[in-house]
């Protein structure tokens, strides 16, 4: 039974706009969601994350939103540039466990 | 300077095969994971140890058996190597075993012929 979602196998944007990637989770024990970026052949890369307590966080280009009440957060990244191609994965903090769950991840791609 | 590092990056070894997988991170941290990224590139825990001690232990094969002989190592040593253990092994670090960002190594691709 898969906790964390992303239901977007991929993604593709044009250069300069906005990407948006999702994730939902089911568990409304989670308090810390990540989001890692994966380029092939490398282990994933630390982006961006946000404590349950709050519902934004940005970091540069870089802008998490969590939607408590929905279990959802995303992702955006404004503007998009070519080298942001890569997949993404949305992870979750269980508290009980001590685990990080990954979500299944999506390919985004920029287009010059 | 690598942050985590794991070795060998590729595995290719035979059926019935003994292999490990070491892992070492230079950054400090007190907790160490192995996860598993198979075929459908799901990436799953497997072990997580918090100052040598092992915290997380999910339900994978007792064939495979991680040692931790101190803070910066974790290896994984896998047994009787099958079919199905071929995939990519990531080892990770982070501060400690909640809400800290994990760093992760580069990989190891493992190969069962």
């Amino acid at each position: 039974d898969q906790q964390v979602k992303q239901n977007s196998p991929s993604l593709s944007v044009q250069e300069g706009r906005i990407s948006i990637l999702n994730c939902d989770y089911t568990n409304s024990m989670f308090d810390y969601f990540l989001w890692y970026k994966k380029y092939p052949a490398e282990g994933p890369t630390f982006l961006i994350s946000i404590s349950s307590i709050k519902d934004k966080n940005e970091d540069g280009r870089f802008t998490v939103f969590l939607n408590k009440s929905a279990k959802h957060l995303s992702l955006h990244i404004v503007p998009s540039q070519p080298g942001d191609s890569a997949v993404y994965f949305c992870a979750a903090s269980d508290p009980g466990t001590y685990k990080y769950i990954f979500g299944t991840g999506t390919r985004l791609k920029v287009l010059a | 300077d690598t942050a985590v590092s794991q070795t060998p990056k590729y595995l290719v070894t035979q059926m019935g095969n003994d292999k490990s997988i070491k892992c070492e991170q230079n950054l400090g941290h007190d907790t160490m994971y192995w996860y598993k990224q198979d075929s459908k590139k799901f990436l799953k825990i497997m072990f997580s140890y918090n100052n040598k001690e092992l915290i997380i232990n999910e339900t994978v094969p007792n064939r495979f058996s991680p040692k931790s002989p101190d803070k910066a190592h974790l290896n994984l040593h896998i047994n009787s190597l099958e079919l199905g253990d071929s995939a990519v092994y990531f080892c990770a670090s982070s501060l400690g075993p909640k809400n800290t960002e994990a760093f992760f190594g580069q990989g190891t691709r493992l190969t069962v012929v």
